[in-house]
C-alpha cells in the first residue's frame, strides 16, 4: 500500500534562517506531488506541484522553492524565512491530475 | 468575490442530525474535491467528483455541473465527524486548484 511521510511534524525557526521540509512517498511510482500551505485562519493554498523528477510548477510567487531530486521525494526550501512563512505545510500525492490526493500529516512551522 | 464559496462557515449540530455543507463555484471545472481536516491539521480526501453523486459510508457528495454547485451530506452525524470540510475545484481555464475557506463542523454528543 502507498504511504506518505512528511517531517518534521513541528518546527520553530528564527527569521532569516533556512528551511528544508521533506516529503517522501512509498508504494507508488511517478506520483504527482504537491506542497500546500495553510496560514493561520486561512484556507489551503497550493504552493508547488510536480509531475516528474525535476519538474516543478510554482503556483504563487514567494521566497520558497521546491525540488524533486528523486521520483518519490519532494523538498520545500527557503534560503531566508520570513515571519509570513509561518503556517501549516502539507505534502500530498496523487496518481494523476484530477485523481484523489493523499495528504501527509503536515508540518507546523512557527517563525520567531 | 471568491471563486469557490462554501456555506455555512460554521455549523454546530446535535449528534444524529443530517448535515449539509454547500459549495458554489464560478469557474468551469474539470473536477471537484471534498476534503476533511481534523483538529490536529491532518487532511483526508473524501471525494473527487466530476458529475453525479458518490457515497461512502455515511457521507454523500453530489455535484450539479450546470448550477456550479456541490453538496456534502453527512447522515446520522457523530461527534467524530467534527472537523473542517473543504471544497476544492480544478479550474478548466488554467488548471489551477482553487480552495474554499472551509466549513467548521462541530457535532455535539
Amino acid at each position: 500500500s502507498q504511504t506518505i511521510h512528511q517531517w518534521p511534524a513541528t518546527l520553530v525557526q528564527p527569521v532569516g534562517s533556512p528551511l528544508s521540509l521533506e516529503c517522501t512517498v512509498e508504494g507508488t511510482s511517478n506520483p504527482n506531488l504537491y506542497w500546500y500551505r495553510q496560514a493561520a485562519g486561512r484556507g489551503l493554498q497550493l504552493l508547488f506541484y510536480s509531475v516528474g523528477i525535476g519538474q516543478i510548477s510554482s503556483e504563487v510567487p514567494q521566497n520558497l522553492s521546491a525540488s524533486r531530486p528523486q521520483d518519490r521525494q519532494f523538498i520545500l526550501s527557503s534560503k531566508k524565512l520570513l515571519l509570513s512563512d509561518s503556517g501549516f505545510y502539507l505534502c500530498a500525492w496523487s496518481i494523476g491530475e484530477d485523481q484523489p490526493q493523499h495528504f501527509g500529516d503536515g508540518t507546523r512551522l512557527s517563525i520567531l | 468575490k471568491n471563486e469557490v464559496e462554501q456555506s455555512p462557515q460554521n455549523l454546530t449540530a446535535q449528534e444524529g442530525e443530517f448535515i449539509t455543507i454547500n459549495c458554489s463555484y464560478s469557474v468551469g471545472i474539470s473536477a471537484l474535491h471534498w476534503l476533511q481536516q481534523h483538529p490536529g491539521g491532518g487532511i483526508v480526501s473524501l471525494f473527487m467528483l466530476s458529475s453525479g453523486k458518490k457515497k461512502h459510508g455515511r457521507l454523500i457528495a453530489t455535484i450539479n455541473i450546470q448550477e456550479k454547485h456541490s453538496s456534502l451530506h453527512i447522515t446520522a452525524s457523530h461527534p467524530r465527524d467534527s472537523a473542517v470540510y473543504i471544497c476544492a475545484v480544478r479550474s478548466r481555464r488554467d488548471d489551477k486548484i482553487i480552495f474554499g475557506k472551509g466549513t467548521r463542523l462541530h457535532i455535539l454528543p
